[in-house]
């Protein structure tokens, strides 16, 4: 069965720069959320779109963006990159649903800010 | 959005019973139970999820009474590879919109 598929799964970067993460859902999955990991943390929300429409956003930093196209995949922007944005990044997607909402995660990307 | 509570560890021998209990007193009326499974490095994975009573797939049981203020996880006979982080999540499309809050997870060690 097809998964969600993130790209790149490993990105070094240094202070101040920029960077680029994507995300490609599930077909037919109509939400797609980006999550945060640090070291030994759990999972921080970050945003989360529907129907490529901005839902929710959670603990994303000013200097964070994201968009989702019509193809539905999606795209975090991240510029003036900090030490402390190391972290993996995950992304999920779910299918649309009555009620309930089962997330199915990427593999993540692993981001190292020297 | 419910807030959870769970252990923070847990350890366990290999083929013994795992029961992981997840307390979420406010749950909402249309909220969803929801559990996933962590390696490192890895995505959280789904593993179960329920409204009320008992759920049953190929790899756990759920069990929520009818008050729904808690659920507990049981995982049959673990392994070596069942070492993991846990989560437990309360939600849904009709409560918590498209925002997710994970807790602290229960870190499972399974010992030989």
């Amino acid at each position: 069965a097809a998964g969600v598929i993130q790209s790149p799964r490993h990105l070094i970067k240094e202070k101040r720069e920029t960077a680029t993460l994507k995300c490609y859902p599930i077909p037919r999955h109509d939400t797609v959320y980006w999550y945060q990991q640090g070291p030994g943390q759990d999972p921080q929300f970050l945003i989360s779109f529907y129907e490529k429409m901005q839902s929710d956003k959670g603990s994303i930093p000013d200097r964070f963006s994201a968009q989702q196209f019509s193809d539905y995949h999606s795209e975090l922007n991240m510029s003036s990159l900090e030490l402390g944005d190391s972290a993996l990044y995950f992304c999920a997607s779910s299918p649309p649903t009555g009620g309930s909402e089962t997330q199915y995660f990427g593999p993540g990307t692993r981001l190292l800010v020297l | 959005l419910a807030k959870t509570t769970q252990p923070i560890s847990m350890d366990s021998y290999e083929g013994q019973e795992v029961n992981i209990t997840c307390s979420h007193n406010n749950i909402a009326t249309n909220d969803y139970i929801t559990w996933y499974q962590q390696f490192p490095s890895q995505g959280p994975r789904f593993i179960i999820q329920g409204y009320k009573t008992k759920v049953t797939n190929e790899v756990a049981s759920l069990f929520i009474p009818a008050d729904r203020k808690s659920s507990t996880l049981s995982l049959p006979r673990v392994s070596l590879s069942d070492t993991a982080v846990y989560y437990c999540l309360v939600g849904g499309r009709n409560t918590g919109g498209f925002k997710t809050i994970f807790g602290a997870g229960t870190r499972l060690f399974v010992k030989a």
